[in-house]
């Protein structure tokens, strides 16, 4: 079973406005972390965003937010007042057993991401 | 340096050839990780460093990958005999600590596009 899932391939937004991208997780573990990725097409991967499963509040960074619904396993990236740059591909990663766990695989379990154009 | 890196940039071997992908990580950084991308997929991981230990190597697909981080801080991703399904982009990626903060995002690479015909 897919431990996070993004269920828009594809994504349309016109510049200056919002969009949310959608990802669902799956884990039986109560500590757990969220990140968001954006992977332009150079190929790098960029850090965003990032919600711990015991953060009270949403995480914001500038523009972007994370709408957090822990009882759903949703964690929502809202992107406002889109731009141009921001077209690129959207990962949504988890990890398990933190922040308390100190053992010493930290890997990242990815969706399949999302695709987003920003339309002038 | 500044960021990641990662070379070669792009790579096209021959089914059955050997090949080596390299990764530079930010100086100082203890952990580095290598993940495997197919296209249209995300990123899968491979196997992880602290320092010069490979503490996991779980998500290495088969006995033909093989990594190394000999002094703790360059890292080779090795493939013996290659495959057309190992086709996929190779990142790498570092962090400063393994577990004092949760709160911190990797540096990646941009990968190495290995290409097998």
């Amino acid at each position: 079973a897919q431990k996070i899932t993004q269920t828009q391939p594809g994504m349309f937004v016109q510049e200056k406005e919002a969009v949310t991208l959608d990802c669902t997780y799956d884990t039986s573990d109560p500590s757990y972390g969220l990140f968001w990725y954006k992977q332009p097409s150079s190929g790098e991967m960029i850090f965003l965003i990032y919600q711990g499963s015991y953060d009270q509040q949403n995480a914001t960074e500038g523009r972007y937010s994370l709408n957090f619904q822990k009882a759903r396993k949703s964690a929502n990236l809202v992107i406002s007042a889109s731009q141009l740059g921001d077209s690129a591909m959207y990962f949504c990663a988890m990890r398990e057993g933190e922040p308390f766990n100190a053992g010493n695989n930290r890997k990242l379990i990815w969706g399949l991401g999302t695709s987003l154009a920003v339309n002038p | 340096g500044a960021g990641v890196s990662q070379s070669p940039r792009y790579k096209v071997a021959k089914r059955g050839q050997d090949v080596a992908l390299r990764c530079d990580p930010i100086s100082g950084h203890v952990s580095l990780f290598w993940y495997q991308q197919a296209l249209g997929q995300g990123p899968e991981f491979l196997t992880y460093f602290q320092n010069e230990a490979q503490l996991d190597k779980s998500g290495l697909p088969s006995d033909r990958f093989f990594a190394e981080r000999p002094e703790g801080s360059v890292s080779t991703l090795k493939i013996q005999r290659t495959q057309q399904e190992d086709s996929a982009v190779y990142l790498c990626a570092s962090s400063l600590r393994p577990t004092t903060s949760p709160n911190y995002g990797y540096t990646f690479g941009s990968g190495t596009r290995l290409t097998v015909v």
